[in-house]
């Protein structure tokens, strides 16, 4: 199975920081990487597909890059509504996996 | 409005059975593939099972091969996990998530909220 690495795995940041969270993959993937945030006691909502389309109703502030095995999730001007745990999930073949998760909390 | 809704969860002990099931709403259901994904308590995400539009393709991962069973009824728009031989590792939070395409090759666009099974004697 294709093994994802994210880091950090929690980072502590104020409103208004930028923030970069990257995601790494044991083979390359092509650009076949989700970007999710999940909430406390929430379900997973989908930010990014495709490692860089914007998912609809998502704020611009985020952003997606990459592509073969290294990848990065940006949120520029960081909200308060944006402390959460943010997950990349590789979809390019089965089983896909996710990685461990990037908890961002409050400076 | 997608609506995804989980049922079925609860407590259960070791070696016994469970089915989940996920109502599907705004969409339509028969077009698309369709997931189980899972959360332990604490834990990260682990994606389970997929299944294909019309259901005649699924997959499952290592951990419940040969236990899980994925199937839809999709003159019901509704999604079933079956879950036999649970064990205690199996407690978790269980989501059901749409993905983007019929034959399950690309990711999700929507979840459930949740149904929570705890597998404990």
């Amino acid at each position: 199975a294709i093994q994802m690495t994210q880091s950090p795995s929690s980072l502590s940041a104020s409103v208004g920081d930028r923030v970069t969270i990257t995601c790494r993959a044991s083979q390359d993937i092509r650009n076949d990487l989700g970007w999710y945030q999940q909430k406390p006691g929430k379900a997973p909502k989908v930010l990014i597909n495709d490692a860089s389309s914007l998912q609809s109703g998502v704020p611009s502030r985020f952003s997606g890059s990459g592509s073969g095995t290294d990848f990065t999730l940006t949120i520029s001007n960081l909200q308060p509504e944006d402390f959460a745990t943010y997950y990349c999930l590789q979809d390019y073949n089965y089983p896909w996996t996710f990685g461990q998760g990037t908890k961002v909390e409050f400076k | 409005e997608v609506k995804l809704l989980e049922s079925g969860g609860g407590l259960v002990q070791p070696g016994g059975s469970l089915r989940l099931s996920c109502a599907a709403s705004g969409f339509t259901f028969r077009s698309y593939a369709m997931s189980w994904v899972r959360q332990a308590p604490g834990k990260g995400l682990e994606w389970v099972s997929p299944i294909s539009d019309r259901g005649s393709n699924t997959y499952y991962v290592d951990s419940v091969k040969g236990r899980f069973t994925i199937s839809r009824d999709n003159s019901k728009n509704t999604l079933y996990l079956q879950m036999d031989s649970l064990r205690a590792e199996d407690t978790a939070v269980y989501y059901c998530a749409k993905h983007r395409d019929s034959n399950g090759y690309n990711g999700f666009d929507y979840w459930g909220q949740g149904t929570l099974v705890t597998v404990s004697s």
